[in-house]
C-alpha cells in the first residue's frame, strides 16, 4: 500500500525558534497534501490543503504566516512552525493523494512540543 | 458533508466482536460512509468504506441500513491492539479532492 512518512517523529524546540516538519510519499506521487493537528484528548482539525506546484489554502483561523507550507514536488511537503510558542505543542499529521485516486494515506505524525 | 453521530465510548472484551454504530440520517444518495481508526499517537488508518452493501476486508465488516441511515462497524474478534478512536466520516465521490473531516469518533477500548 501507499506509504507516506513524515520526519522528525518528534521535535522539541525553544520558545520563538522556527521547526520544520516534512511529508514525504514514498512509493506514489502526491498531487494533494493536507496537514492536520491534533491537541491532547481532540479529534484531527484541518490545517491546510496544499497542491504540488500551487500556494496552500489555509482553514479558517490558522495563521498562514505562522504555519509555512511548502509542496514543491510531488513527494515532498514541508510544514514551518514558525517563532513557536508553547500553545503551539501539538501532534501534526499530513496526509496525500494521488490525483484521480479516492484514498487518502496518512503519515505517522509528528510530535511538537515547545518549551 | 452529512453528519455522523458516534458513541463517545465503548468497551469490549479481547476475543468478542465489536460493533461500533453510526448514525447518518442526512446522508445523501452519493455519500460514502468511511471509517478510519486512529491507534494512540499514531496516524489515521483506512478499514474500510461502503455506499449501499455490506463490505468486507481482512480487517472488518461494514454493515450499512437499507435506507442509509446509519451503519455498523464489525470488528469479528477485537484484540487489545484494536484499541483505537474509531471515526465514521461521511462523503460524495465528487469531493475527492478535498480533506477528510474528522468528528470526535468513538473510543473503543478492548480489555483482556
Amino acid at each position: 500500500g501507499a506509504v507516506v512518512s513524515q520526519h522528525p517523529s518528534w521535535v522539541i524546540c525553544k520558545s520563538g525558534t522556527s521547526v520544520k516538519i516534512e511529508c514525504r510519499s514514498l512509493d506514489f506521487q502526491a498531487t494533494t497534501m493536507f496537514w492536520y493537528r491534533q491537541f491532547p484528548k481532540q479529534s484531527l482539525m484541518l490545517m491546510a490543503t496544499s497542491n504540488e506546484g500551487s500556494k496552500a489554502t489555509y482553514e479558517q483561523g490558522v495563521e498562514k504566516d505562522k504555519f509555512l507550507i511548502n509542496h514543491a514536488s510531488l513527494t515532498l511537503s514541508t510544514l514551518t512552525v514558525t517563532s513557536a510558542h508553547p500553545e503551539d505543542s501539538s501532534f501534526y499529521i499530513c496526509s496525500a493523494r494521488v490525483s484521480g485516486d479516492y484514498e487518502q494515506y496518512f503519515g505517522p505524525g509528528t510530535r511538537l512540543t515547545v518549551t | 458533508d452529512a453528519k455522523t453521530t458516534q458513541p463517545t465510548s465503548m468497551d469490549c472484551a479481547e476475543g468478542r466482536a465489536a460493533n461500533l454504530p453510526c448514525n447518518h440520517s442526512t446522508i445523501s444518495g452519493n455519500e460514502y460512509v468511511y471509517w478510519y481508526r486512529q491507534i494512540h499517537s499514531q496516524g489515521p488508518q483506512y478499514i474500510i468504506h461502503g455506499l449501499k452493501n455490506n463490505e468486507t476486508n481482512e480487517m472488518a465488516s461494514l454493515i450499512i441500513t437499507e435506507d442509509r441511515k446509519s451503519s455498523t462497524l464489525i470488528l469479528p474478534h477485537a484484540t487489545l491492539r484494536d484499541t483505537a478512536v474509531y471515526y465514521c466520516i461521511v462523503r460524495s465521490s465528487n469531493q475527492a479532492g478535498t480533506a477528510l473531516i474528522f468528528g470526535k469518533g468513538t473510543t473503543l477500548s478492548v480489555s483482556s
